[in-house]
């Protein structure tokens, strides 16, 4: 079965400072991989997401992530925080056949303090 | 486009009560689901559709029921609410096919007394 960790349940970073959050993922086969993020009180947006192509996937709002295969990871970095990136963030995990259900990971929530 | 929308943003239910929560989409998406979030818990997925007519269970479908007369509705149906329900319920839409994103609704609020 499919599923994803995420390591951290609350990070903070100071502004400017770089974000790194991390997830695991477990799979029998390589998946597709997404970050979404949530706002206060709203739903999910996209960030990024693999799909089996370059492995440096660049996302919106200068966020990006890296698969790397050997550590069945796929951490979502930031080179510099802004106050605006405070929110929660989710990894999920979808299969590449089948019904392809997605599989959330617990989410982090980033702190960006001033 | 309106995109996912959900009615409604709170509720309050006594146990034992039921009731529907609704999800509409006009994207022409084959691919709906309900999810569930708690807090440290992440989003649990419920029940989720490939298209109409077609609905299967999520990770904890307990308590609820779905049906999905057609490609735009998906409702929730709670048919006896439990303090246990009381969550925020996101409803999803996506096109059929690996690595498509999913595009959600802004969540209805229940609290179930």
């Amino acid at each position: 079965a499919q599923s994803v960790t995420q390591l951290g349940s609350h990070v903070s970073v100071s502004e400017g400072a770089l974000v790194l959050l991390r997830c695991n993922y477990s799979s029998s086969v390589p998946p597709y991989l997404f970050w979404y993020v949530q706002y206060p009180n709203q739903g999910l947006q996209l960030l990024l997401k693999y799909t089996s192509a370059a492995t440096l996937v660049k996302g919106i709002n200068g966020f990006e992530a890296e698969f790397k295969k050997s550590e069945t990871s796929f951490h979502l970095t930031k080179p510099s925080a802004h106050m605006s990136d405070a929110a929660e963030y989710f990894c999920a995990v979808s299969s590449t056949s089948g019904t392809y259900k997605y599989i959330f990971g617990t989410g982090t929530r980033l702190k960006v303090l001033a | 486009n309106a995109g996912v929308t959900q009615t409604p943003k709170f509720q309050v239910l006594k146990t034992g009560q039921s009731m529907t929560l609704q999800c509409a989409q006009d994207m022409n998406h084959e691919y709906m689901s309900w999810y569930r979030q708690d807090p440290g818990m992440g989003l649990r997925l419920i029940h989720y559709s490939v298209g109409a007519g077609i609905t299967d269970q999520g990770e904890v479908p307990n308590g609820y029921n779905v049906s999905r007369s057609t490609t735009e509705d998906f409702p929730l149906r709670l048919l006896s609410a439990a303090p246990s329900q009381t969550s925020v319920y996101f409803c999803a839409s996506s096109r059929q096919g690996p690595g498509n994103e999913q595009f959600f609704g802004p969540g209805t609020r229940l609290t179930v007394l």
